[in-house]
């Protein structure tokens, strides 16, 4: 089946600027995860969502940070003002919880680029 | 300490040798293990995850889990110059929410 899918591929925004990041998570999904991964570094938490839940954003950087879910589906992970700290690849991922397991699995990522 | 913690390496084999990958985490209450091999310029991918204490099997991959010792390993036998990848060790945030927290990851290079 499809698996998460992530738009854009690639964001080269101004220093300033708002971006707006989409995820798709797999079909069934409940819960699903934003990261963020910079250049060398590890996989950083920024958000997760699971079913109508109140999401946990104790992952999120700074309050220009937020992201919402639609209709327990699609995520929008929105940077305001971004700065230039904020380029790295942006990860979504979705599981589906079964015995208390989740097992992760990621889209392809959105490559953001603050000049 | 950080909360899970890997040898950044590079872990360099030669073509054929067995890999092996560790990975040791500081809250014993984490449940759920996994290990993710990420190609540079891509996502991590799933490739085993593990839950109690032993050996689990899946082709050419062992994933090895030790709650007592806070250790978890991956092995890979005859390595091929196509596992050469970034393998990141994933731990259960505390309270099993889902949430992963994640090492640094190790650099695998298989020559050969």
């Amino acid at each position: 089946g499809a698996g998460v899918s992530q738009s854009p591929s690639n964001k080269v925004t101004e220093k300033g600027k708002d971006v707006e990041l989409r995820c798709d998570p797999i079909s069934g999904h409940t819960a699903l995860y934003w990261y963020r991964q910079s250049l060398g570094q590890g996989l950083e938490f920024l958000i997760y969502f699971q079913g109508n839940s109140a999401p946990d954003k104790s992952g999120l950087p700074s309050d220009r940070f937020s992201a919402e879910r639609t209709g327990g589906s699609v995520s929008t992970l929105t940077i305001q003002r971004t700065q230039q700290e904020d380029s790295a690849v942006y990860l979504c991922a979705s599981s589906s919880p079964h015995g208390g397991v989740y097992e992760q699995y990621f889209g392809p990522g959105t490559r953001l680029t603050v000049t | 300490q950080k909360e899970v913690e890997q040898n950044s390496g590079p872990l360099s084999v030669p073509e054929g040798a067995i890999a092996s990958l560790n990975c040791t985490y500081s809250d014993r209450v984490s449940q759920s293990f996994f290990w993710y091999r990420q190609y540079s310029g891509k996502s991590p991918e799933l490739i085993m995850s593990i839950y109690s204490n032993g050996d689990k099997e899946d082709g050419r991959f062992t994933a090895q889990l030790n709650k007592a010792s806070q250790y978890v390993s991956l092995l890979i036998r005859d390595s091929q110059p196509s596992d050469s990848a970034t393998y990141l060790c994933a731990v259960n945030h505390p309270g099993n929410t889902g949430k992963l927290i994640f090492g640094q990851g190790t650099t695998l290079q298989v020559k050969p």
